[in-house]
């Protein structure tokens, strides 16, 4: 089945200690999107490649940053987490990035933050 | 700028009760609108959606009809099963902004045997 997989399910890190996270698709779409959900709250966009064009939204602290090698696979990097980044991670997929286009989401990574 | 307003929850049902969940949206242009369902430690699943006004999104017993008069796209369904205890997203996505979905703060149903 095509999928949108990241790994880990589950991760902790360290104040301060650099962590990554991954996403892969097997859909070949062309735009994929990372969303912070918090406890209770509702999934916010971080940013999104359209292709490998580079979207950030204006509210994304510095900390945060993305890589997309190619099309199947994009990176979150936290460069330096706080206790305040302690959330569930979504990537999302969609072919298009088209106002009906429909999204396409993993089933996150919980960070835990120490 | 654009956003999503839901109705608080929890919910919390009978098996076979019916369900209704509402929600508003502001928007600049003409969104799609959209219900994600999200199962206990799980993704986003998409639940049905509409792109124009009086459509009308369906799936799984769910239905959600886009009313551009009342700015509106509530969700129903006639007979809850407890299966589908979840918490419920509704979201829009506007032009011009390159698929980005805007949701509502969710809704938590709970049905109970």
């Amino acid at each position: 089945d095509a999928m949108v997989i990241q790994n880990p399910r589950y991760q902790v890190t360290q104040f301060g200690k650099p962590v990554t996270l991954s996403c892969s698709q097997t859909l070949n779409h062309n735009v994929m999107y990372w969303y912070q959900q918090k406890s209770s709250q509702a999934p916010k966009l971080l940013f999104h490649y359209y292709d490998k064009d580079f979207n950030n939204e204006a509210d994304t602290p510095d900390n945060f940053q993305s890589r997309r090698p190619n099309t199947s696979f994009c990176f979150l990097d936290i460069r330096s987490p706080g206790l305040g980044d302690a959330a569930m991670y979504l990537c999302a997929t969609s072919s298009t990035g088209g106002v009906a286009d429909t999204q396409y989401f993993g089933p996150g990574t919980r960070l835990t933050v120490l | 700028g654009d956003s999503v307003t839901q109705m608080e929850g929890p919910v919390t049902l009978s098996e076979e009760a019916f369900l209704t969940i509402n929600c508003t949206y502001t928007a600049t242009g003409y969104p799609s609108l959209f219900w994600y369902v999200q199962y206990p430690g799980e993704g986003l699943q998409l639940l049905l959606k509409a792109t124009k006004a009086d459509d009308k999104g369906s799936n799984k017993g769910f239905e959600a009809t886009y009313r551009k008069e009342t700015t509106s796209f509530h969700l129903e369904k006639g007979s809850v099963q407890v299966s589908d205890s979840a918490v419920y997203f509704c979201a829009l996505s506007d032009q011009g902004n390159t698929g980005k979905l805007i949701f509502g703060q969710g809704t938590t149903l709970q049905v109970k045997p």
